[in-house]
């Protein structure tokens, strides 16, 4: 069974300018994630998708991070401008059902640098 | 709020050590309980899991057993091996709005086994 691919893997920007993220979470996973993991610490969500509808976004700053997830597959996570802070990991997960007890599966993780 | 607290890293154990890596959850209402794994460079894996108070998760020789008396879900290994070396993270799981689950994850712990 594939897992969760995402791309880039690595990507290095100057601050002030974008970029994008890509995720095709495990076929047949309802629920797919975003969290950021920045260096020694653990992830925090981000947004949190259920097919193509927002679960939760609380957590993710609107004024400059935006995600889609449409035709509930693939996801997309955005950022610009981008901040020096906003160096981290960009983890996406997905499982089978966003209910208590069920595993999610992570992907590799895109790296950004931001300098 | 719903939060976990492991043990601070680094870990730093000789091969065939014993290992124990402590776990407590403060969370409203029952939550389901995982170890993940993250080797360098990769995403998290999932270790093992407990879904229910007195459940043992176990995986590849390491152990977890869900304590609700003292909030905690402490992971063990007999005899730890090099390969082994990684950071750890606790987390749970708690059922969250629409349909959703809200997943926290602790701050993780850095293993490293020297031969």
């Amino acid at each position: 069974e594939a897992g969760v691919a995402q791309s880039p893997r690595y990507k290095i920007i100057e601050k002030r300018q974008s970029v994008a993220f890509w995720c095709n979470p495990i076929s047949g996973h309802a629920t797919l994630y975003w969290y950021q993991q920045i260096l020694g610490q653990g992830p925090k969500l981000l947004i949190q998708f259920q097919n193509n509808g927002v679960v939760d976004d609380s957590q993710l700053p609107k004024d400059r991070f935006s995600a889609e997830r449409l035709k509930g597959v693939d996801s997309t996570l955005k950022i610009q401008p981008a901040k020096l802070e906003d160096s981290a990991v960009y983890l996406c997960a997905s499982s089978y059902l966003g209910v208590a007890g069920n595993t999610i599966y992570f992907g590799e993780g895109s790296w950004l640098t931001v300098v | 709020g719903n939060s976990v607290t492991q043990m601070e890293g680094p870990v730093t154990l000789s091969e065939e050590a014993f290992l124990t890596i402590n776990c407590t959850y403060t969370a409203t209402g029952y939550p389901s309980l995982f170890w993940y794994v993250q080797y360098p460079g990769e995403g998290l894996q999932l270790l093992l899991k407990a879904t229910k108070a007195d459940d043992k998760g176990s995986n590849k020789g390491f152990e977890a057993t869900y304590r609700k008396e003292t909030t905690s879900f402490h992971l063990e290994k007999g005899s730890v091996q090099v390969s082994d070396s990684a950071v750890y993270f606790c987390a749970l799981s708690l059922p969250g709005d629409n349909y959703g689950q809200n997943f926290v994850f602790g701050p993780g712990t850095r293993l490293s086994v020297l031969p």
